[in-house]
Parts: structure tokens; C-alpha cells; sequence
């Protein structure tokens, strides 16, 4: 079946100007995460919903960065004026719930963002 | 707050070499213990899990045994192929929820 999927692949951005990315989940996925990968790093926790609802958003960095999951399925993962540091490949994870200990999360293949 | 520490790399290997690559975390309660593998130009995919201590997580010749009373969750492998290079992450969830990754381990294996 299909994985979860992430659009664009890559983004190149002026600083200061606004990017959306997108996630699609695996279907009836209810958990849904955002992560942000700095070059030679691992992924760091930034946001994550159960279904539409956003639960934990103490990864954000700034009031800048915003996501929402309006419909429970589809995630965006909206970022305000870039800037340089910013630039990361943002990966979507989802998993079928949250409640269960181990439960494996299925990641996307990220957005690489590069903000000149 | 927790936290998960793994070796640093480079780590080259030759080919059907043993391969051992530590991570050990902090944690506040009882987290399930993740491995996860990045191959060049892919995602992450879950490589093997165990939640519980004393559990043997394997899959594809590598094991990890979660070990509480050294906070510990070692990869291994008997003998590595060239096909295992690769970036891996060791990783902790306490509740099912957020991960919580290593800095990631880059293997290279020689022919």
C-alpha cells in the first residue's frame, strides 16, 4: 500500500519568504508527527496530532513555524518568513494511534529546505 | 528531560565483519527502544523495536536486547554486507508518542 508521502521533495527559498509543505499520511493513520533534520543530525520532534487535533507543539521553534490537520488526514506545515536556519529536511511521520507503547511510526521521505 | 546517546561514526567495516554500535538513553519512565536505518537517497525505516526490558528486538541479522539496568540498547550484527551502509538512529518513545533520536551512526562496509 502507499506510504506516506511529502510535497515538494525540495524547496529553495529567499529568506523572508513564506513555504508550505505538505504531508499525506498512510490512510486511517490517526497520529500524525513533524520532525526537522539538520544536516548530520538526528530528527527532532516539532509537532504532532491526533487526528485533527493538535496535541503537542512544544517542538515548534518559533511563532513562526504553524501546522495544522484540519480534516484529520492531510498536514501542513506552514514556516513565516525564512530564515537561514530553517534550512533542514522536515520529515512526516504517522502511525495507525498513539496509545499503544512501540508503536512504529512510518515516515515520509522529507522536504529538503534550503532558505539563501 | 529524556535523551538518547549512540557512538559516533564513521564506523568502517569490511565485509562480514561483527558489528556492534552503542546507544544507551535517559528516561524518565519505561520507554519502548527503537532502531531506525536511513539507506542513501531513502527515508527512515524502522529497522527493529523492543518495549519492554529484556526484549530482543531483531529483524535482517541485527539485534538489540533493552537492557534497564544499563539503560542500554546496543545494535549488533554477526557478519555486515555492503548492502547495510547506511545511517542508523537509535531512538526512544515514552506512551506510544514523540521519538526521541540519537545523533545517528554512519556505516560503511567495504567489499
Amino acid at each position: 500500500g502507499a506510504g506516506v508521502s511529502q510535497s515538494p521533495r525540495y524547496k529553495v527559498a529567499k529568506r523572508g519568504q513564506d513555504v508550505a509543505l505538505r504531508c499525506d499520511p498512510i490512510s486511517g493513520h490517526v497520529s500524525l508527527f513533524w520532525y526537522q533534520q539538520a544536516l548530520g543530525q538526528g530528527p527532532e520532534f516539532l509537532t504532532y496530532f491526533q487526528n485533527e487535533a493538535q496535541l503537542d507543539k512544544s517542538g515548534l521553534p518559533s511563532d513562526r513555524f504553524f501546522a495544522e490537520r484540519p480534516e484529520g488526514s492531510v498536514s501542513t506545515l506552514k514556516i513565516q518568513r525564512t530564515q537561514q536556519e530553517d534550512s533542514a529536511v522536515y520529515l512526516c511521520a504517522s502511525s495507525f494511534r498513539d496509545t499503544n507503547p512501540g508503536e512504529t511510526q512510518y515516515f515520509g521521505p522529507g522536504t529538503r529546505l534550503l532558505v539563501l | 528531560g529524556n535523551s538518547v546517546t549512540q557512538m559516533e561514526g564513521p564506523v568502517t567495516l569490511s565485509e562480514e565483519a561483527f558489528l556492534t554500535i552503542n546507544c544507551t538513553y535517559t528516561a524518565t519512565g519505561y520507554p519502548s527502544l527503537f532502531w531506525y536505518v536511513q539507506y542513501p537517497g531513502e527515508g527512515l525505516q524502522l529497522l527493529l523495536k523492543a518495549t519492554k526490558a529484556d526484549d530482543k528486538g531483531s529483524n535482517k541479522g541485527f539485534e538489540a536486547t533493552y537492557r534497564k539496568e544499563t539503560t542500554s540498547f546496543h545494535l549488533e550484527k554477526g557478519s555486515v554486507q555492503v548492502s547495510d551502509s547506511a545511517v542508523y538512529f537509535c531512538a526512544l518513545s515514552e506512551g506510544g508518542n514523540k521519538l526521541v533520536f540519537g545523533a545517528g551512526t554512519i556505516l560503511r562496509v567495504k567489499s
